[in-house]
């Protein structure tokens, strides 16, 4: 199956401080989408994106499918930033779509 | 719009106990998807539902969990007997389509600790 990397795997901040988070792909993918996990466990959509730019707020994010990988910064950290960021990968298969998920960039942010 | 909602958010058990895991997802999302998430480790799909029907379930360890999604909407994951390995995270999440998939939207979880 597609292979999912993402790195790097830690990152300590202080608040204000800029990050690119990076997601690498082994194969071909029909879409991408990045999630933020808070510390509590639930996962929130941050962008979905096949390719090209997106941006929200302080965030934004980067697919370029054609080199297989994606990227999100995050801008003027602030400590609700803090949790772990996992991009995960679709790929259109004959009995649907299956969702491949990295094992994520446990980001803290301190005050 | 309401989110996914899952319960119980918490289950201790024993090992070789049964345990059932409720999921409701977002009114009107077709498809429906439970993974299962170790600690430190990302999300592993265990099954996906379009409408009540199995799309993909080939990473659902089926001599001890099954799940159903009756008529359409709601959903039951079940695991029997449990083993110690099976302590983690059960995530159920919707969508509005199988292809593409769109965006995702996740429970808040229901953490599972076998003894």
């Amino acid at each position: 199956g597609i292979q999912v990397e993402q790195s790097p795997p830690d990152l300590i901040l202080q608040e204000g401080a800029n990050s690119t988070l990076r997601c690498n792909f082994s194969d071909s993918v029909n879409n991408l989408q990045w999630f933020h996990q808070n510390p509590w466990g639930q996962l929130i959509n941050l962008f979905y994106i096949p390719s090209g730019t997106k941006q929200n707020g302080r965030l934004s994010a980067t697919t370029v499918a054609t080199e297989r990988y994606s990227l999100l910064y995050i801008s003027s950290s602030q400590t609700t930033d803090s949790g772990v960021y996992f991009c995960a990968v679709e790929r259109w298969e004959t009995s649907g779509s299956r969702l491949t998920f990295g094992e994520g960039t446990q980001l803290t942010v301190n005050p | 719009e309401a989110g996914v909602a899952q319960s119980p958010r918490y289950k201790i058990i024993e090992k070789r106990q049964s345990v059932a895991f409720w999921c409701n997802p977002i009114s009107g999302h077709a498809t429906l998807y439970w993974y299962q998430q170790i600690l430190g480790q990302g999300p592993k799909l265990l099954i996906q539902f379009q409408n009540n029907g199995v799309v993909d379930d080939s990473q659902l360890p089926k001599d001890r969990f099954s799940a159903e999604r009756l008529k359409g909407v709601d959903s039951t994951l079940k695991i029997q007997p449990a083993k110690l390995e099976d302590s983690a995270v059960y995530l159920c999440a919707s969508s509005r389509r199988l292809v593409p998939t769109g965006e995702l939207f996740f429970g808040e979880g229901s953490r599972l600790t076998v003894l």
